[in-house]
């Protein structure tokens, strides 16, 4: 049983839509951080949020922690085939030990 | 800054062997985690060490262990491959711990195959 459930697992939308990605668990983390992944790499860092309530934008890509910093969310404006990916949500309690969910694998088609 | 580090990139053993990863991490940076990924499991916590000592340690056997040298660079070996040890594996560096910000950085992974 995975500590952090991702929904969807597979997302193949069109050039242009939003989309938005969950991250949900029933433990508290003290930060939660979202990766993207490309095949034959590892995960690249999109955001780190401690804060319960905490909304950060980066470009078109909008991350948001839940109040009681159980669940986080991830909305794509305007999805672009870059945006094409796997999306890790990763929670920690203590020091580097991370807890990953089981992904969400983006399609964006032009 | 040149980026995490990983070698070797591809792997290829029989079950029964032993084999060692190596980790170099972006200079400055003095912890070093290790994880596993897999279709089925996705990404597992294998270990972490900072200056030198493993910190934080996941659910996985004996089998794997790991080591962090005086200059951060990492290894992990795994000893007795079973076929199910086939993965990609990550090694993740980062500054250390400060107030709940604590920004991991990773390498392109090792991909480990037994037969």
């Amino acid at each position: 049983t995975q500590l952090l459930e991702q929904s969807p697992q597979f997302l193949s939308i069109q050039e242009g839509e939003n989309l938005t990605v969950y991250c949900n668990s029933s433990s508290v983390f003290s930060s939660l951080q979202w990766y993207r992944q490309e095949p034959g790499e590892g995960p690249v860092l999109l955001v780190t949020v401690v804060t319960g309530g905490e909304v950060k934008k980066l470009k078109r890509l909008t991350f948001q922690f839940g109040d009681a910093r159980k669940d986080s969310s991830l909305h794509i404006t305007a999805a672009q085939p870059g945006d094409t990916g796997l999306y890790l949500c990763a929670g920690s309690y203590n020091f580097n030990k991370f807890y990953f969910g089981s992904g969400t694998k983006l399609n964006v088609k032009p | 800054k040149a980026g995490v580090t990983q070698t070797p990139r591809y792997l290829i053993k029989t079950r029964g062997q032993q084999v060692t990863l190596s980790c170099s991490p972006i200079s400055g940076h003095r912890s070093v985690s290790w994880y596993q990924q897999t279709p089925g499991q996705g990404l597992q916590f294998l270990f972490e060490y900072f200056s030198e000592t493993q910190r934080n340690k996941g659910n996985f056997p004996g089998r794997f262990s790991g080591r962090q040298f005086s200059n951060s660079r990492s290894e992990m070996n795994v000893s007795t491959l079973e076929l199910g040890d086939s993965a990609l594996y990550l090694c993740a560096s980062s500054l250390t711990f400060l107030a709940g910000v604590n920004e991991q950085y990773f390498g392109p992974g090792t991909r480990l195959t037994v037969t």
